[in-house]
């Protein structure tokens, strides 16, 4: 596997349904976000980690709760979703530098397409 | 806080030809970075071309090249000699210097290369 990579592809779940996404970046990057996709609207960064710790919350649901175990691994936890959750949700990685002047770009995943009926 | 604006949700261009997609962007920064990412119908965005803000030459990348107007705030994308493989979304991203890592995106732009 190289890149990013993002498990399942598509996921279709009722209101009541836990699942999990998954994503594993084989980059050697220290940071990894979560972002989601809806039709005719911008990227929404959800969550950022970097070296493991969230250092970014963007206002997000609680029934979207985020896990990053080690600085390959980032997972969403969904629980109790709504209808307007449904989106295509994103991964991505990248080298962060921590100098002023200096931007790694991010590389993203293939996505999971969710549907929540 | 910035903002990123993409005026043209659809565009199209024939085999060959040269194209050139919209960008727009507000920030009250004078240190930024510029990005121009690629969606296929695949799904896997990928960079294609990025500009820092305090070089003045546009950047080039291959057939990929960026007309950046600092003081007018845009960012256009320019795609010449188009390929059905460019075939995508293009999204305009713009990340300032003090806000970590967090790149803000506008709508996009769907391309059609009609052949």
């Amino acid at each position: 596997e190289t890149g990013v990579t993002q498990t399942p592809r598509h996921l279709v779940m009722g209101m009541t349904n836990k699942k999990s996404l998954k994503c594993e970046q084989h980059l050697g990057h220290n940071a990894m976000y979560w972002y989601k996709q809806s039709a005719k609207k911008p990227l929404e960064l959800m969550f950022v980690y970097s070296l493991e710790e969230r250092v970014e919350n963007n206002s997000v649901p609680s029934r979207f709760s985020p896990e990053c175990p080690n600085s390959s691994h980032l997972f969403l936890h969904l629980h109790t979703l709504q209808p307007e959750d449904s989106a295509l949700y994103l991964c991505a990685s990248s080298q962060i530098l921590g100098r002023v002047g200096s931007y790694n770009e991010q590389f993203f995943g293939p996505g999971t397409r969710l549907t929540v009926l | 806080a910035q903002t990123v604006t993409q005026s043209q949700p659809e565009m199209s261009v024939q085999e060959a030809e040269t194209v050139t997609l919209s960008c727009t962007y507000d920030t009250s920064e004078s240190d930024y970075y510029l990005f121009w990412y690629k969606q296929p119908p695949s799904r896997q965005m990928i960079l294609v071309i990025r500009q820092e803000a305090y070089k003045q030459q546009n950047a080039t990348e291959n057939r990929f090249s960026v007309n950046f107007q600092k003081a007018a705030k845009s960012f256009s994308l320019k795609i010449s000699d188009s390929q059905l493989g460019d075939a995508a979304m293009y999204f305009c991203a713009i990340k300032e210097e003090t806000s970590g890592s967090r790149l803000t995106f506008g709508e996009g732009t769907q391309l059609t290369v009609n052949p």
